[in-house]
């Protein structure tokens, strides 16, 4: 299993900010991604950010709002952009388990629970 | 209609009785089904999966899916307080795909 580390565990931010979340997992790892978890919805990919790559962003979610970093094989970023209420959310980033694994086998991190007021 | 539908509950029961928490979903294709749980305020975590139909069973949890039905079943028996958490469905219909979740449904024991 992985071990992933979030900061900043919560946060309140003002409209129009921008909030930088820091992913750090305990091994290296191809495949990280990114989602948000809104209350009595399922778990949203957000995008995929593999390492030296542009992240793959899911329809709906644009690079200009949601920018990824992944500079190596155990860290991420993902910053929310120009933020509104409606990004109030928690967000989680995620690995499969092992560089051979299949993605049946994703780790959480702790998530992030961003309010935006 | 959703691809994965789970009612969100909550769900409330005593300690010692039998849980049954349970997706529906509608792509054929899925193959792998998998359960996790997610305590308040921390991330889900890998419960158990399975590949296609068929039961699986680990300690106090059984894992059942039913691809002609399209219907995935998880039971916990002899529940405790400590399961008290949000269960989640989801499934992918291979390796390296994207996970299709549930919503999620929120169970209590009680004491």
């Amino acid at each position: 299993s992985a071990v992933i580390s979030q900061k900043p565990s919560r946060d309140i931010c003002q409209r129009g900010t921008s909030l930088t979340i820091q992913c750090q997992v305990d091994s290296q790892v191809t495949m990280m991604f990114w989602y948000r978890q809104q209350p009595g919805q399922s778990l949203t990919l957000i995008a995929t950010a593999n390492q030296g790559s542009e992240a793959t962003y899911e329809s709906g979610f644009v690079i200009d709002k949601f920018p990824i970093s992944r500079p190596n094989l155990t860290f991420s970023t993902l910053t929310v952009s120009n933020m509104s209420p409606e990004d109030s959310s928690i967000y989680l980033c995620s690995v499969v388990g092992g560089q051979g694994a299949y993605s049946y086998e994703q780790y959480f991190g702790p998530g992030t629970r961003l309010t935006v007021t | 209609q959703k691809e994965v539908e789970q009612d969100p509950g909550p769900l409330s029961v005593p300690e010692g009785a039998i849980v049954s928490l349970n997706c529906t979903y509608s792509n054929s294709a899925f193959q792998y089904f998998m359960w996790y749980r997610q305590y308040s305020r921390k991330g889900p975590e890998l419960l158990m999966y399975t590949y296609s139909s068929g039961n699986k069973e680990d300690g106090r949890f059984t894992a059942q899916v039913d691809k002609s039905s399209k219907y995935i079943s998880l039971f916990i028996r002899d529940s405790q307080p400590s399961d008290s958490a949000t269960y989640l469905c989801a499934m992918i219909p291979g390796g390296y795909q994207k996970v299709t979740f549930g919503t999620g449904t929120k169970l209590q024991v009680i004491p």
